[in-house]
């Protein structure tokens, strides 16, 4: 069954503005990731949160999780025309081994 | 130079038809995934082959059919193609140590008539 679920479905900010995406999963998790997809190509591993760790940060981007209320949220802060794209999170289950499980996604419109 | 790539990028065919989908990747990568993506991009797995073995094989319809000759390869041959099977399908690969991180090929875009 579906794993997670993002909202919003889509955003659409201006550039230099920061974008906050959620998803929520519903089963524990080793670790949740964070993927990219421009239009017509295939996903780019974003970043990737440990279970065990409440924040990341690479470059411009910020991922928290908080496994009691099973949920997550990537910033992108100071967006760019480029990073317009949808972005899914990913979960890998305790016990599912490589297996990923994909949340719906979010549409991020950065409008120049 | 393209790490995972699949081929063809774009498939029209009529329904019944058999088609095969080609995916390789030069990344030394172990284990394989084929996705499938809807019209709504809800990606959703099908199969993974470790080492040319098949170890996740989702609730697909039998006419889809994994072939793996080497680790480096990983085909999917699809047969009496149906309208609903239109969408896009994504290779992907993951390396032995960090088997979570999943790189993806460039989609092959299928259209059932």
């Amino acid at each position: 069954s579906q794993q997670g679920e993002e909202d919003p479905q889509a955003l659409s900010i201006q550039e230099g503005e920061n974008a906050t995406m959620n998803c929520s999963y519903k089963t524990s998790i080793n670790n949740l990731q964070w993927y990219r997809q421009n239009s017509g190509r295939g996903l780019v591993h974003l970043i990737l949160i440990r279970s065990n760790e409440r924040e990341k940060h690479s470059g411009r981007l910020r991922v928290t999780l908080d496994t009691s209320k099973k949920s997550s949220s990537l910033l992108i802060t100071a967006s760019r025309a480029a990073d317009t794209a949808s972005y899914f999170c990913a979960t890998v289950r305790e016990t599912s081994g490589s297996r990923l499980t994909f949340g719906e996604g979010t549409q991020l419109t950065v409008n120049p | 130079d393209t790490a995972v790539s699949q081929t063809p990028k774009y498939l029209v065919t009529q329904m019944g038809n058999d088609k095969s989908i080609k995916c390789e990747q030069n990344l030394g990568h172990d284990t394989m995934y084929w996705y499938k993506q809807d019209s709504k991009k809800f990606l959703k797995i099908m199969f993974s082959y470790n080492n040319k073995e098949l170890i996740i094989n989702e609730t697909v319809p039998n006419r889809f059919s994994p072939k793996s000759p080497d680790k480096a390869h990983l085909n999917l041959h699809i047969n009496s193609l149906e309208l609903g099977d239109s969408a896009v399908y994504f290779c992907a690969s993951s390396p032995p140590i960090f088997k979570n991180i999943q790189y993806f090929g460039a989609g092959t875009r299928l259209s059932v008539l």
